[in-house]
């Protein structure tokens, strides 16, 4: 099946300085997924941060920015100077491309937090 | 306005007690999905439905059901709650043929004693 993995646990980063959180994904049944990363910041539900349905394509979102490598099999999440109001937990995901069947295959998550 | 709202947002049940947590859209989506979420497993798929009357079901069913009877409300249901289900639950909903890109609920939050 399906699968992402993604930077485990929490990611400490000091205020104004740059991220990367890391992703991967394997793709059986599909050769051409879309891709993902959604955000939850506390107290909220998931949100759409960025997606990108196009391999190579970049996407990006509130100073985030994500490419769809499909040689590596990667969508790492980047951003060059984070804020204290970037703490959350982000989850990358991918699901099919095309069909009826929109289902979304997630990482573990990954709790980023920013210290000022 | 919330598109997806739920049903408790907090709940305590006892082990063997039944649990009924709701979700309504208002996203007019055909496409309605309930997640577990659990500290190193992220969030896994339960059942789904491609619409009204219908239910799928997902990578981890065991032990819930779920009933479409609207385009709008979607429910999961824990008919002998255990401890094993204490969890954060999230309803999603999405639109046929998109891209794969769903909107979420707040999370119900909950335990079984």
């Amino acid at each position: 099946g399906d699968s992402v993995t993604q930077t485990e646990g929490q990611v400490t980063v000091s205020e104004s300085k740059s991220l990367i959180i890391n992703c991967t994904y394997s793709a059986t049944s599909i050769g051409y997924p879309n891709l993902f990363w959604y955000v939850r910041y506390p107290g909220e539900g998931l949100q759409l941060l960025l997606k990108v349905i196009t391999a190579g394509q970049k996407g990006s979102s509130r100073g985030f920015e994500a490419t769809y490598n499909k040689e590596a099999t990667s969508f790492h999440l980047q951003k060059a100077s984070v804020q204290e109001s970037d703490s959350a937990v982000y989850y990358c995901a991918l699901s099919e491309s095309g069909g009826s069947n929109a289902k979304l295959t997630f990482g573990k998550g990954t709790k980023l937090s920013v210290k000022s | 306005e919330a598109a997806v709202t739920q049903s408790p947002r907090n709940k305590v049940a006892v082990t063997g007690g039944k649990v009924t947590l709701s979700c309504n859209q208002t996203n007019n989506h055909n496409n309605m999905y309930w997640y577990r979420q659990d500290t190193g497993h992220g969030l896994r798929l339960i059942h789904y439905s491609y619409g009204a009357g219908s239910t799928e079901k997902g990578d981890i069913p065991d032990g819930y059901k779920a009933s479409r009877p609207s385009q709008e409300n979607f429910s999961l249901i824990l008919e002998l709650a255990t401890p094993s289900q204490t969890s954060v639950y999230f309803c999603a909903s999405g639109d046929t043929g998109n891209t794969g890109q769903l909107y979420f609920g707040e999370g119900s939050k909950l335990t079984v004693l």
